[in-house]
């Protein structure tokens, strides 16, 4: 089944720097991927997604890159702000069943 | 709000008690799944119920016991739980057979186990 590897577990950044969260996954058939964001006392919420088809996709000042190759892919977060503090998760899907595999999570602390 | 809701919010149960969560969504999915997030093992996989049939079972065991009597409800069903079981209990809905398997969670039921 799928694995998914997320790095790294903690990481705290300069208000106003770039945060990269890196993720890898096993299985060649996957071809979705979405990144979660989880606030405290709250459930994970979708930030963004990428389909296997696509390379890069930017939203504002978060993007994602995929490398299908290399089987890994990347959130980046530019000019971070005290709210994007949180837990990120990676997460890789198939179309055979739905599945959602999650990384572990990394927790992103905003340093003012 | 995501359209999924779960109740309660938190529970407080004995190793003898038998409770049950409840979720339910409001967004027209056909999929809900039941995920344990502990310090340990972040969002494990516990149940997938696709239209309404389970189609997973990550080796979970038995006194956890999903309910799923239709494709809006899912009740996950507890006795016996020991205290390792005490984590936030997340359920989610999603549109299954369209290869964007977007979830959408639920704020969780946070379990603690005494």
């Amino acid at each position: 089944g799928e694995n998914v590897e997320q790095h790294p577990s903690t990481l705290s950044v300069q208000e106003g720097d770039s945060a990269v969260i890196k993720c890898t996954y096993s299985d060649s058939a996957s071809n979705y991927f979405p990144w979660y964001k989880q606030e405290l006392g709250k459930g994970p919420q979708l930030i963004i997604d990428i389909r296997s088809n696509v390379g890069e996709k930017k939203d504002q000042r978060i993007a994602v890159t995929l490398n299908k190759t290399a089987k890994h892919f990347s959130l980046h977060i530019t000019e971070t702000q005290p709210e994007d503090s949180a837990v990120y998760f990676c997460a890789a899907s198939s179309g055979r069943d739905d599945k959602i595999i999650f990384g572990k999570g990394t927790r992103l602390h905003i340093l003012p | 709000e995501t359209g999924v809701t779960q109740t309660p919010r938190h529970l407080v149960m004995g190793m003898t008690n038998k409770k049950s969560l409840k979720c339910e969504q409001h967004l027209g999915h056909n999929a809900m799944y039941w995920y344990k997030q502990s310090a340990k093992k972040p969002l494990e996989l516990m149940f997938v119920y696709n239209f309404k049939e389970q189609t997973e079972n990550n080796s979970v065991p038995s006194r956890f016991s999903p309910e799923c009597p239709n494709s809006s409800h899912l009740f996950l069903h507890l006795h016996t739980l020991q205290p390792e079981d005490s984590a936030l209990y997340l359920c989610a809905s999603s549109q299954a057979g369209t290869g964007v398997a977007e979830a959408f969670f639920g704020q969780g039921t946070r379990l603690t186990v005494v």
